[in-house]
């Protein structure tokens, strides 16, 4: 069993709708939890930086960890078509250093 | 602009020969990275530096080689060891170890055999 489990999709959305990804995972000492937007080859973008439990927001983006349910979201509301992409969820333990990721989601918004 | 530069974009590998894949930060970070990225694997840590002239095996090591001889520059090296190079490379940077600050990534380096 992986460290870090994603659905790989593909997700597909109407222009518009919210959507929804989340990553599962087995280590507790994951403290660090973050999101990466990954457009057709390119590197990875930083979306979303979290730590420990908890809710954080920024524009259409909102990112929640349940560290007692070892889950962890993204949502991403109004969608666009430029929000088509993979979207890796990462984390690590308490040193903020080696980054643990999940599988990816692709993600396709349609007009 | 700061930023991780990768180069080059696409690199072909002949049987039996190294080849050298090129990341330069100007970003002023302690801390390296160089991942490997196959499809629906995510990415995987080949190798890691926290400081200069120093660096670490990642979960992935075997056939490649890095040095650190700079601080802003971590070179990686797929060795004729490695006998399923093809895959896309990624290297990143942070401020090291306990920063607690994110990964930041270059664009990659696609790598296929001949």
């Amino acid at each position: 069993q992986k460290e870090v489990e994603q659905d790989p999709g593909p997700l597909s959305v109407p222009e518009g709708a919210i959507v929804s990804l989340n990553c599962t995972y087995s280590n507790s000492a994951f403290q660090y939890f973050m999101w990466y937007r990954q457009y057709s080859r390119k590197g990875p973008e930083l979306l979303m930086y979290t730590y420990s439990s908890g809710n954080k927001e920024d524009g259409r983006f909102t990112a929640q960890v349940d560290k007692s349910s070892k889950y962890i979201s993204l949502f991403i509301r109004d969608s666009q078509p430029s929000d088509s992409a993979t979207y890796l969820c990462a984390m690590s333990g308490a040193a903020g250093n080696k980054l643990t990721f999940g599988g990816g989601t692709r993600v396709l918004v349609k007009p | 602009d700061g930023g991780i530069t990768q180069s080059p974009k696409y690199l072909f590998r002949k049987e039996g020969q190294n080849v050298t894949l090129s990341c330069e930060q100007n970003l002023n970070h302690d801390a390296m990275y160089w991942y490997r990225q196959d499809p629906g694997q995510g990415l995987r840590l080949i190798y890691y530096s926290q400081i200069v002239n120093d660096f670490q095996k990642g979960d992935i090591a075997e056939g490649y080689s890095v040095s650190r001889e700079k601080k802003e520059s971590f070179p990686l090296t797929v060795t004729s060891a490695q006998k399923n190079p093809t895959a896309f490379y990624l290297c990143a940077s942070n401020r090291g170890q306990g920063s607690g600050q994110p990964q930041h990534f270059g664009d990659g380096t696609r790598l296929s055999i001949l």
